[in-house]
């Protein structure tokens, strides 16, 4: 299985903070990387697929870059409503596999 | 509008058996695979497995594989997830969601999940 490590686990930053987090994958995934936002009680929801493609209706203050087996989510000016818990999730290979999360909280 | 919804929450015993399920509407039922995501309480998504419900072609984690049964009826735009003898560390909230395409194999659209519990 591939293995996705995200960094880091849980971060606190202010609104209009500029937020980075990190997904690491063990072997080259060739872009193949979602991310998803989960708040407490609700489904996940998708951000950003093939790396850097924006969802449809995602703010675009998300954004999402990488190559190879290292790739990054960034919030350019946080919200309130950025609270919630990250997940990176590759589709390279088989099973597909998730990061083990960030929860992100607000200052 | 897509929308899958899932049989509410379930509490068992463990050795009983249980099938949950997951019914999409909105969109062509069979021509998107479902999958079935885990989420253990406080803990991270874990990949179950996805189903193909026009054929029932079904791919599972190996993690999963003999655990679980994922099945689908077509005519009633349904997926399923059973145990056939349910443990506590089953104990879980459970996800289906709508895999965006054969090529773009990420989740898409996602049930309002099912908890699982299991306990004596």
């Amino acid at each position: 299985d591939i293995q996705m490590t995200q960094s880091p686990s849980s971060l606190s930053a202010s609104v209009g903070d500029r937020v980075t987090i990190t997904c690491r994958a063990s072997q080259g995934i060739s872009n193949s990387l979602a991310w998803y936002q989960q708040k407490p009680g609700k489904a996940p929801k998708l951000l950003l697929y093939a790396a850097s493609r924006l969802e449809s209706g995602v703010p675009s203050r998300f954004s999402g870059s990488g190559s190879g087996t290292d790739y990054t989510l960034t919030i350019s000016s946080l919200q309130p409503e950025d609270s919630a818990t990250y997940y990176c999730q590759q589709y390279y290979g088989s099973p597909r596999t998730f990061g083990q999360g960030t929860k992100l909280e607000i200052k | 509008e897509v929308q899958l919804v899932q049989s509410g929450a379930e509490v068992k015993k463990p050795g009983e058996s249980l099938k949950i399920s997951c019914k999409g509407s909105g969109y062509s039922f069979t021509s998107y695979w479902v999958g079935w995501v885990r989420q253990m309480p406080g803990k991270g998504l874990e990949w179950m497995g996805i189903i193909w419900p026009g054929d029932s072609d079904t791919r599972y984690s190996p993690s999963f594989q003999g655990q679980v049964t994922i099945s689908a009826d077509k005519s009633i735009s349904t997926a399923y997830l059973q145990w056939s003898s349910l443990k506590a560390s089953d104990t879980a909230m459970y996800y289906c969601a709508r895999q965006r395409s054969a090529t773009v194999t990420i989740f898409d659209y996602w049930g309002q999940g099912t908890l699982v519990t299991v306990s004596s």
